[in-house]
């Protein structure tokens, strides 16, 4: 199983709403991320977790708020979203090359991405 | 701080011509560098890398590149374009430090259109 895989694919919800994305990979992957692509943009990182651990946040707002409950799981819970907040988000993995830190000199394998709608 | 650019957001080529996308890389040190490509409404794909064996380095769909050092340059080709590599593509760049945990830099991406 060479896949990571995101659910939902799209998700609509309001600016009152609490809902979560998730992103599952069975490649023995010890480093994943969340990314953020607005249309007609580069990705831009959210999050690193390397080794179940959070080891980077992007400054990100705390209405995102990431969980990796064990080694092939990934969540993204999300509260108070405002529209622009709109975006396709997509978690990615990579393995860990070294002890402590990822340095995914493999490449990410990226999934097919959440696309969320914030009404 | 690691960066890269992509010369031309929009290319342009025939069925059966030369793809050349462009990318040029900006770091401290030897970087990490790759190509991805993204299909409408997908994730992005790894096509191929450069973590410093040989610099010319082949990956999937019959793409290549080649990192120039001296030009600070990893340059995307194929020979002969086919209708279904019309889409995005992405060059990134990763610092090799352990400080950097993993994070890769995107370009802006380059639209690749395929005329018949």
């Amino acid at each position: 199983d060479t896949e990571v895989t995101q659910t939902p694919k799209h998700l609509v919800m309001g600016m009152t709403n609490k809902k979560s994305l998730k992103c599952e990979q069975h490649m023995g992957h010890r480093a994943m991320y969340w990314y953020k692509q607005k249309a007609k943009k580069p990705p831009e990182l959210m999050f690193v977790y390397s080794y179940e651990k959070l080891s980077i946040n992007e400054s990100v707002p705390s209405r995102f708020s990431p969980e990796c409950p064990n080694s092939s799981l990934l969540n993204l819970h999300l509260h108070a979203l405002q529209p622009e907040d709109s975006a396709l988000y997509l978690c990615a993995s990579s393995p860990i090359n070294g002890q402590k830190s990822p340095r995914p000199l493999h490449g990410y394998t990226f999934g097919s991405g959440t696309r969320l709608t914030v009404v | 701080a690691q960066s890269v650019t992509q010369l031309g957001s929009h290319v342009s080529v025939s069925e059966g011509a030369l793809v050349l996308l462009r990318c040029n890389y900006s770091s401290s040190v030897p970087p990490y560098l790759f190509w991805y490509v993204q299909y409408p409404n997908q994730g992005l794909q790894l096509l191929l890398k450069y973590t410093s064996a040989a610099t010319l380095v082949k990956g999937i769909n019959g793409f290549e590149a080649e990192f120039k050092k001296s030009e600070t340059s990893f340059h995307l080709t194929k020979p002969s374009a086919h209708m279904s590599d019309a889409a995005e593509y992405f060059c990134a760049v990763s610092d090799r430090r352990r400080t950097n945990a993993g994070k890769s830099t995107f370009g802006d991406g380059t639209t690749l259109t395929v005329k018949p």
